[in-house]
């Protein structure tokens, strides 16, 4: 069966630097997204990307966020400078078209800690 | 407007029990409802998903039970196994594509 892959598994880095958290969606999946959950709390929507750009964001994906698809199958997270409370597991998830289910399937995440 | 509100936060059950998992909404918009069960160190898998036009949707042992007009849904597993011991998440989107909301969270343990 088909999924959705992540790496690295777990990421260590210090406050300020930059970190790529990629993905590898579903081969024929059209619309992907990336959500944060830190440890212990309910799982948190941060961008979704459609057509080679962003169709939506909130509030937590500011300046220091950006998302790429730089090769037609990588689907990447890049954290710019990175703040302490941006520890917390971040999933990929992925979606086919319209019309298919509506199910958006996850990866296994990347844990991120920054120390 | 946007919040999915879930309860238990926490729940235990005896093997072969039933495991009741609550959630409210408060968006009329939106019109998907799935679970999603996540184990330690791993991503949320769906576990089942229902429309509003139906107020009840069975697969196996898990029956999703739907209330529009309250604006709350429910997750039942039946005949508990310790396998079922993971967190369950509600969510709800609006429209294909949109964004999930998800609920806090419900850990649940089956004892054997």
């Amino acid at each position: 069966e088909p999924e959705v892959t992540q790496t690295p598994s777990h990421q260590v880095t210090q406050m300020g630097q930059e970190v790529i958290l990629r993905c590898v969606p579903i081969s024929n999946h059209l619309y992907f997204y990336w959500y944060r959950q830190i440890l212990g709390q309910k799982v948190e929507f941060l961008v979704s990307f459609y057509n080679n750009e962003i169709s939506e964001k909130s509030e937590i994906f500011d300046d220091q966020f950006s998302v790429e698809r730089p090769d037609g199958s990588n689907f990447t997270l890049k954290i710019r400078s990175t703040k302490l409370e941006d520890s917390a597991m971040y999933f990929c998830a992925s979606r086919g078209a319209i019309g298919v289910a509506d199910t958006q399937y996850f990866g296994p995440g990347t844990r991120l800690t920054v120390l | 407007q946007q919040q999915v509100k879930q309860s238990p936060q926490s729940l235990i059950v005896q093997k072969g029990g039933i495991s009741i998992i609550n959630c409210a909404y408060e968006n009329t918009a939106f019109d998907y409802f799935p679970w999603y069960q996540q184990f330690p160190g791993k991503g949320p898998a769906l576990l089942i998903a229902i429309r509003p036009d139906v107020s009840e949707k069975k697969e196996g042992r898990f029956t999703i039970s739907f209330n529009k007009s309250a604006k709350q849904f429910s997750l039942h597993i039946m005949d508990s196994q310790p396998g079922d011991s993971a967190t369950y998440f509600c969510a709800a989107n609006k429209a294909a594509g949109n964004k999930l909301t998800f609920g806090g969270g419900t850990r649940v343990l089956v004892k054997p």
